[in-house]
């Protein structure tokens, strides 16, 4: 079967990093999606992995470990705006994706 | 980047009508979309995934009669909520692949539709 755990929630400062992991286990595997969410709104895509590594974009960079089935999300330098859900996802053998549950970042100032 | 619109944003119905949904791929052709629904401070439940030109695939537990899906071209996809009941109120996003891009992984999300049953 498929699984996916992150943590529900978590709080951060403005101005701080955060790192939010998520870990997986799954029979097949085409990689690891985070997107982020705003209430009320659609999810919008931040990052893709496919290959072991980190992948850095901006404030934002994403890390994989397959042989661990781990990832995480690093956010740099956060700002307000940056309190939303952020939702990892998993490619599967079908090339569907299953969704973890979300964890929901509160920046405090 | 690949653009995909929903149609309408919100939309408020009575119990026992049917409401239908459009999610149309702008800028690129989508063999696939997929339906989700998400209900307050849960996550994305997939419903089912739309393929061009044949039958959509449900996901266990939801019912094919109650939710229509119609996947006539390579840029529209339609779900139809038949008889709707207030426990069908919820946040329907679309998603579609680009059929032709190379690295054809990447989902690209309309902006959902809020569904209310009164």
């Amino acid at each position: 079967g498929q699984n996916i755990d992150q943590p529900t929630e978590m709080t951060a400062t403005e101005g701080a990093i955060v790192q939010i992991n998520c870990t997986y286990q799954t029979s097949g595997f085409n990689g690891l999606f985070w997107y982020q969410q705003h209430a009320g709104e659609a999810p919008t895509f931040l990052s893709y992995n496919v290959l072991d590594g980190l992948e850095e974009k901006g404030r934002f960079s994403s890390f994989l470990s397959r042989s661990k089935g781990y990832s995480y999300l690093l956010l740099k330098e956060l700002q307000m705006k940056d309190s939303a859900s952020y939702l990892c996802a998993l490619l599967d053998s079908n090339y569907q994706l299953i969704w973890g549950a979300g964890t929901k970042l509160i920046i405090k100032p | 980047g690949a653009v995909v619109s929903q149609h309408p944003s919100w939309v408020i119905c009575k119990s026992g009508t049917s409401v239908k949904i459009e999610c149309r791929s702008l800028d690129f052709q989508a063999t696939t979309m997929f339906w989700y629904r998400q209900f307050p401070k849960q996550s994305l439940m997939l419903m089912a995934t739309s393929n061009e030109g044949s039958k959509a695939t449900y996901e266990q537990g939801v019912e094919k009669d109650k939710f229509l899906i119609n996947h006539a071209s390579l840029t529209l996809s339609t779900l139809t909520v038949t008889s709707a009941h207030p426990e069908d109120s919820s946040f329907y996003i679309c998603s579609a692949r680009d059929s032709l891009a190379g690295d054809a992984d990447e989902q690209y999300f309309g902006p959902g539709t809020r569904l209310t049953v009164t």
